[in-house]
């Protein structure tokens, strides 16, 4: 079974605007979360994350946000540069190891 | 090293031949992660090590997969026998301890069985 879900597997923006990515888990006992970025032929690299604790979490222009009682999370990346394109991982902490979604990739037209 | 450094990048190898693939983690690092990204999925649990035991194996997919690790540092990821549905890219992580979720990865060895 899938415990952190992202929907949208892709996402296309103009540069100077908004990205919003999307992810939902089910397993209320994850207790962090995580943004990871991936770019071809290189592993992931941690971006951002946020406790379980709080619902906002910001550095630079990404900002993560967690609903808990929806058991949803969201990346905003504002403003959005070419630079920015790449696969984005959701993941979730708990029971000392991560669980991560299955990705979208955002494509930041120039 | 400065980095988590994997090899080899590219296997290609044919269906029933064993495999080995390396991890060298963040010096210092106790706690070793190895995941695998199939085409099209995300990343897809196997096992992690602290220090030289593996307190969760529950990601290996068949009994043909071992790993092990030796001095709190190198490990290796084994595949026996391998099969088509073997091909992935396998990526390995470190981490200062376990718990620390700001894992980081390796550049991963892309598997192809043919």
């Amino acid at each position: 079974d899938q415990q952190v879900k992202q929907n949208s597997p892709s996402l296309s923006v103009q540069e100077g605007r908004i990205s919003i990515l999307n992810c939902d888990y089910t397993n209320s006992m994850f207790d962090y979360f995580l943004w990871y970025k991936k770019y071809p032929a290189e592993g992931p690299t941690f971006l951002i994350s946020i406790s379980s604790i709080k619902d906002k979490n910001e550095d630079g222009r990404f900002t993560v946000f967690l609903n808990k009682s929806a058991k949803h999370l969201s990346l905003h990346i504002v403003p959005s540069q070419p630079g920015d394109s790449a696969v984005y991982f959701c993941a979730a902490g708990g029971y000392q190891k991560v669980t991560f979604g299955t990705g979208t990739k955002l494509q930041v037209i120039p | 090293g400065a980095g988590v450094s994997q090899s080899p990048s590219n296997k290609v190898t044919e269906k029933g031949k064993d495999v080995e693939l390396r991890c060298d983690p963040i010096s210092g690092h106790t706690a070793l992660y190895w995941y695998r990204q199939r085409l099209g999925q995300g990343l897809e649990f196997l096992i992690y090590f602290q220090g030289n035991s593996a307190p969760d194996k529950s990601g290996l997919p068949s009994d043909r997969f071992s790993a092990e690790r030796t001095g709190e540092s190198v490990s290796t990821l084994t595949i026996q026998r391998t099969q088509q549905e073997d091909s992935a890219v396998y990526l390995c992580a470190s981490s200062l301890n376990r718990g620390d979720y700001g894992y980081t990865f390796g550049s991963g060895t892309r598997l192809t069985v043919v």
